[in-house]
């Protein structure tokens, strides 16, 4: 297996301009997370989703900030308009029921 | 909430000695994770505990969780550069879902 797959890998953009975070999950896993990670805040989750629907989403921090998994093997994080406060690492995780975690190798978004 | 801290913040070993990482959890845990982040890179699954005082063993670490089931440690014995990283613990939050600990980063000097 291939593991979490996500892209890009880095993601350099200006302020304003939508950006699309994309995650494709473990084979077989049912709960997919979207965390964010920077260094004062650490390890944050936005949103997680369970057998494709949207379980929890309080972590989201702004309307800007949206979700989707359409299907059981591919998820988008959007945000839009982009703001440089977004810069951080974003990691795509997927797991099957409640075992440990497997993430993908991040997204490193840097907003100007 | 879910609070789940982590001591040290910080450790700078010098090669061969050994790491201890301490997590606490404001609440009784269900079962416990823990990952390891290497520089740059991903967190990477290493263990689950779910019994009370379980102690694990994978090579050189030793994770064990706590009686009560609101703390854990991790113990490194003779750490090698190839420890380098940050340590997370992680506790269950909501349904299916994990509170990730602050996490302990590690320096081994050679």
């Amino acid at each position: 297996d291939a593991g979490v797959i996500q892209s890009p890998r880095h993601e350099v953009t200006e302020m304003g301009q939508e950006v699309t975070l994309r995650c494709k999950p473990i084979s077989g896993h049912n709960s997919l997370f979207w965390y964010r990670q920077t260094m004062m805040r650490g390890l944050e989750l936005l949103i997680y989703f369970n057998n494709n629907v949207p379980i929890d989403d309080s972590g989201m921090p702004e309307d800007r900030f949206s979700a989707k998994m359409p299907n059981a093997s591919f998820s988008t994080l959007k945000i839009q308009p982009s703001e440089p406060r977004d810069s951080a690492v974003y990691f795509c995780a997927s797991s099957f029921s409640v075992g440990g975690y497997t993430f993908g190798s991040g997204t490193r978004l840097t907003v100007v | 909430g879910q609070q789940v801290m982590q001591i040290p913040q910080y450790q700078h070993v010098q090669e061969g000695e050994d790491f201890t990482t301490y997590c606490n959890s404001s609440t009784t845990l269900s079962n416990i994770q823990w990952y390891k982040q290497r520089p740059g890179g991903h967190p990477v699954f290493l263990i689950q505990l779910v019994k009370s005082g379980e102690v694990k063993k994978q090579k050189r670490l030793t994770f064990q969780f706590g009686e009560a089931k609101k703390n854990s440690s991790l113990h490194i014995t003779a750490t090698q550069t190839t420890d380098v990283g940050t340590y997370f613990c992680a506790g269950p939050s909501g349904a299916n879902n994990l509170f990730f600990g602050t996490g302990t980063r590690l320096t081994v000097i050679p």
